[in-house]
């Protein structure tokens, strides 16, 4: 199995900081990677997939890179309505997640 | 526009069978190179991925839970569906099913499923 340790678990920053979250997983997943947003009480939503192709209709600030076993989700200026749960998903082989990173507005 | 909904019993007793089926329109299961999952979430917890099923029939199962996972499909009707044999109350938990494309896409609401006596 692939393990995705993903840091930090949560995380209070300000409106228009730069935030950045990480997963680092067990071996090499060839960039098969994935982030999603998911609100409370809502279904995952996906952000982020290949790494750094941002899915349609979700705001440039968001963004991801990595490569072989550690990858990045950016958002460059966070917005009030960014507060949410974050995770990473590897999808190289079978899926596993990332535990998740809590966001929350200083 | 794609779209999922699970459903299921809402409460079970240990031991019992947990059936949950996924209602989807946007897409189609016969369609080459197509798959949907099931994944779980406890309350408060981590996501855990149960099983795929792909256009061709083929599934895979979390090898964790394998010998208690059962994953099927109706083509004709958008429907993929999921038994839990031998539930106990760590089987609670909110499941979700999604479309399986470069990872999970599009994700259902969730059902609530709860395990007690």
């Amino acid at each position: 199995d692939i393990q995705m340790t993903q840091s930090p678990s949560f995380l209070s920053a300000s409106v228009g900081d730069r935030v950045t979250i990480n997963c680092k997983a067990s071996q090499n997943i060839n960039k098969y990677l994935n982030w999603y947003q998911q609100k409370l009480g809502e279904a995952p939503k996906r952000l982020i997939y290949n790494t750094n192709s941002l899915q349609t209709g979700i705001p440039s600030r968001f963004s991801g890179s990595g490569s072989g076993t550690d990858y990045t989700l950016t958002i460059s200026s966070l917005q009030p309505e960014d507060v949410a749960t974050y995770f990473c998903q590897q999808y190289n082989s079978w899926l596993t997640f990332g535990s998740g990173t809590k966001l929350e507005i200083k | 526009q794609v779209t999922l909904k699970e459903s299921g019993p809402g409460i079970l007793q240990p031991s019992q069978t947990l059936s949950l089926t996924c209602t989807f329109s946007g897409f189609s299961l016969s369609t080459y190179g197509m798959g949907v999952g099931w994944i779980r979430q406890p309350s408060g917890k981590g996501l855990e991925w149960l099983a795929n099923i792909w256009w061709d029939d083929d599934k895979y199962y979390n090898p964790s839970l394998k010998n208690r996972l059962t994953i099927s499909k109706d083509t004709s009707n958008n429907q993929a569906f999921l038994k839990i044999t031998n539930v106990d109350t760590a089987d609670t938990a909110t499941y979700y099913c999604a479309r399986i494309e470069l990872g999970a896409d599009y994700w259902g609401q969730g059902v609530m499923v709860t395990v007690s006596s």
